[in-house]
């Protein structure tokens, strides 16, 4: 089956401008997942969505990052007034309800730069 | 909060020798481990995983690693290196209570032919 595919592959952007990155999920996974990579460096949580709410922000940095899920499937990752520092892989992954011990399948990331 | 030490950036070695790549965790209580191996230009896949049953965990591509809760680690490791296994590799921790996953810094494994 297919697994998790992210869009764009490749994102450049200028400071201050405002972008979106869009995960789709494996079909039926119920847990949903956003990660940043930077360069050099293991990936850190962003926010995981159970379904269609956010059960757990704690890793977004700031205002200025925002993420949604309205239907239960598809998330889009917001980033509002883009800084040189928010360049990165952004990683999303999914897994199938949120269970602690299930496996978290990755997509291949968005990478983004902000010029 | 909990945190990944992964011992080396980078890792060396000759084709058909072991691979030993390290991992320390610290957490207050045991927690689910992972390992997650990232070839170039692709997402995560991953490698093997403890979740508090047997404390050697067999994985895919010959990997293995062992569950030691008196060291905190969890070392991952391969008798006999291929050059496919050129990638870098995380190894990840999730609490009891948790959910998102905690990477360690990731090491870079280079097989010499």
């Amino acid at each position: 089956g297919a697994g998790v595919s992210q869009t764009p592959s490749n994102k450049v952007t200028e400071k201050g401008k405002y972008v979106e990155l869009r995960c789709d999920p494996i079909s039926g996974h119920t847990a949903l997942y956003w990660y940043r990579q930077s360069l050099g460096q293991g990936p850190e949580f962003l926010i995981y969505f159970q379904g269609t709410g956010a059960a757990d922000d704690s890793g977004l940095p700031n205002d200025r990052f925002f993420a949604v899920r309205p239907e239960g499937s598809v998330s889009t990752l917001k980033i509002q007034r883009t800084e040189r520092g928010d360049s990165a892989v952004y990683l999303c992954a999914s897994s199938l309800g949120g269970q602690v011990e299930e496996t978290q399948y990755f997509g291949p990331g968005t990478r983004l730069l902000v010029l | 909060a909990q945190s990944v030490t992964q011992l080396g950036s980078h890792v060396s070695v000759s084709e058909g020798a072991l691979v030993l790549l390290r991992c320390n965790y610290s957490s207050s209580v045991p927690p689910y481990l992972f390992w997650y191996v990232q070839y170039p230009n692709q997402g995560l896949q991953l490698l093997l995983k403890y979740t508090s049953a047997a404390t050697l965990v067999k994985g895919i591509n010959g990997f293995e690693a062992e569950f030691k809760k008196s060291e905190t680690s969890f070392h991952l490791t391969k008798p006999s290196a291929h050059m496919s296994d050129a990638a870098e590799y995380f190894c990840a921790v999730r609490k009891a209570a948790g959910n998102k996953l905690t990477f360690g810094g990731g090491t870079r494994v280079l097989v010499k032919p």
